[in-house]
């Protein structure tokens, strides 16, 4: 069973621009969460999606946003990029019980370069 | 609101030796609490939790309600153990929230 795969794996934006980034969940996994990893802040929560709905929301600004198709793929945009927003992002997938988000399953992530 | 500390950024141990890794964490309701650990180059993957009651790779948490704790313990440390380790808890239906996480590093 193939598991989630984030694209791209790398990218360099500069401060003002946008970016967006792409989840594939496992095949089955209805759920699917972000997080923002840094070295200072360890892995903060953004958001998790389930079944096309936003279930979930972290702390985060509204230039951060996602989204959740019909076949579990997951996207999240960062708008007008800040230096601050340079980090790794995570997504992962689970099979959501209904209360428990169970197990995630982790990507490599996207790691994003502000300049 | 639902929180959890590790107070140890980073934790040494030589080979052979008990280590434990501490997790508390703040949350009015009965939680479900976690252990994820990323080793060198790979992803990051569930190692516990504790409703599973489990021991995996020697190593287990046990949930402390009274102390709001869920340490990770592990009476003989090998060198391959040498990883981070998230500890994460859910509290009812909300977002699972990750501490910052702890260094180990298992020595020769």
């Amino acid at each position: 069973k193939a598991g989630v795969t984030q694209t791209p794996r790398y990218l360099i934006k500069t401060r003002g621009q946008q970016v967006t980034l792409s989840c594939s969940p496992i095949s089955g996994h209805r759920s699917v969460s972000w997080y923002q990893q840094t070295p200072g802040q360890g892995l903060q929560f953004l958001f998790e999606y389930f079944s096309e709905t936003q279930r979930n929301k972290g702390n985060f600004p509204g230039r951060f946003s996602g989204r959740q198709f019909s076949n579990s793929r997951s996207e999240m945009n960062v708008s007008t990029l800040e230096l601050g927003d340079s980090a790794l992002y995570l997504c992962a997938s689970s099979l959501f019980s209904g209360t428990s988000v169970g197990e995630l399953f982790f990507g490599e992530g996207s790691r994003l370069t502000v300049l | 609101a639902q929180r959890v500390t590790q107070p140890e950024k980073l934790l040494s141990v030589f080979k052979g030796a008990p280590v434990e890794l501490k997790c508390n964490y703040s949350y009015s309701g009965s939680p479900e609490l976690f252990w994820y650990v990323q080793y060198s180059r790979q992803r990051l993957q569930l190692l516990l939790r504790h409703i599973s009651r489990e021991s995996i790779k020697g190593f287990t948490a046990d949930l402390n309600k009274g102390e709001t704790s869920f340490h990770l313990k592990k009476p003989f440390a090998q060198e391959e153990d040498s990883a981070m380790y998230y500890c994460a808890l859910q509290g009812g239906s909300e977002k699972l929230v990750f501490g910052k996480g702890t260094k180990l590093t298992v020595n020769p």
